[in-house]
């Protein structure tokens, strides 16, 4: 079956404690993103990836790393997580390829809360 | 940048209605997509649309999109409760492959 998965679904963490939450897809795909969604703000992307060792900046990079050293795998990366990255995370994969559409497939989400 | 302007942003609306929820972007954009949210789940894609004139169709739900205009439209064809859910547009710049979303249609139809 074709998936995103991400892990953990849900991880309630203290400020300052590093953490990473991992995302991984099935699909070949090239493109894979990660983004955060809060209330009444819709979603923002973090960071995206066009393929193995290419990330790029989205609008709200600050706080976070990503790495891209496998196709299936974009994991993010939160040195020294903070209160206000409390948040839903959403990761996200799409082919680049003209007839798929660059359909992006979301995983179910990490509900991260940092105390 | 491509920024996307959904409204409503929250719509109660009853059994039996139509309405429209209306995505405006602000730069040349040739890619929009619809996706749906329900409450505590992921995103489903609902719809792509890729050209100018562009309508998809998919149950009680069409959606269109005029780049001239650069406005996309979700039209909701007598409403039912199982379309209670926030729907997202999103557009794709003409280079490159963020998304930009929306943020979002929060519907709930009523009895």
């Amino acid at each position: 079956e074709a998936q995103v998965t991400q892990n953990p679904r849900y991880l309630i963490t203290v400020t300052g404690k590093k953490l990473t939450v991992t995302c991984s897809q099935n699909m070949n795909h090239e493109y894979m993103s990660w983004y955060r969604q809060d209330p009444g703000l819709g979603l923002r992307q973090i960071y995206y990836s066009m393929n193995v060792e290419v990330t790029d900046k989205g609008d709200v990079p600050e706080g976070y790393k990503v790495s891209r050293k496998e196709k299936r795998n974009f994991p993010l990366i939160l040195e020294s997580p903070s209160p206000n990255q409390t948040s839903l995370y959403f990761c996200a994969s799409s082919s680049t390829g003209v007839i798929a559409k660059n359909i992006q497939y979301f995983g179910a989400g990490t509900r991260l809360s940092v105390l | 940048e491509l920024k996307v302007e959904q409204n409503p942003l929250f719509l109660s609306m009853q059994e039996g209605k139509n309405y429209t929820i209306y995505c405006n972007y602000s730069t040349t954009s040739d890619r929009l997509y619809w996706y749906r949210q329900d409450p505590g789940k992921s995103l489903e894609s609902l719809f792509v649309l890729l050209s100018n004139g562009a309508v998809k169709q998919e149950g009680r739900l069409m959606a269109s999109l005029d780049t001239k205009a650069r406005l996309s439209t979700l039209h909701i064809t007598a409403a039912v409760h199982d379309l209670s859910a926030t729907y997202f547009c999103a557009g794709r710049p003409n280079s490159g492959y963020a998304l930009n979303f929306g943020k979002g249609t929060s519907l709930l139809v009523t009895p």
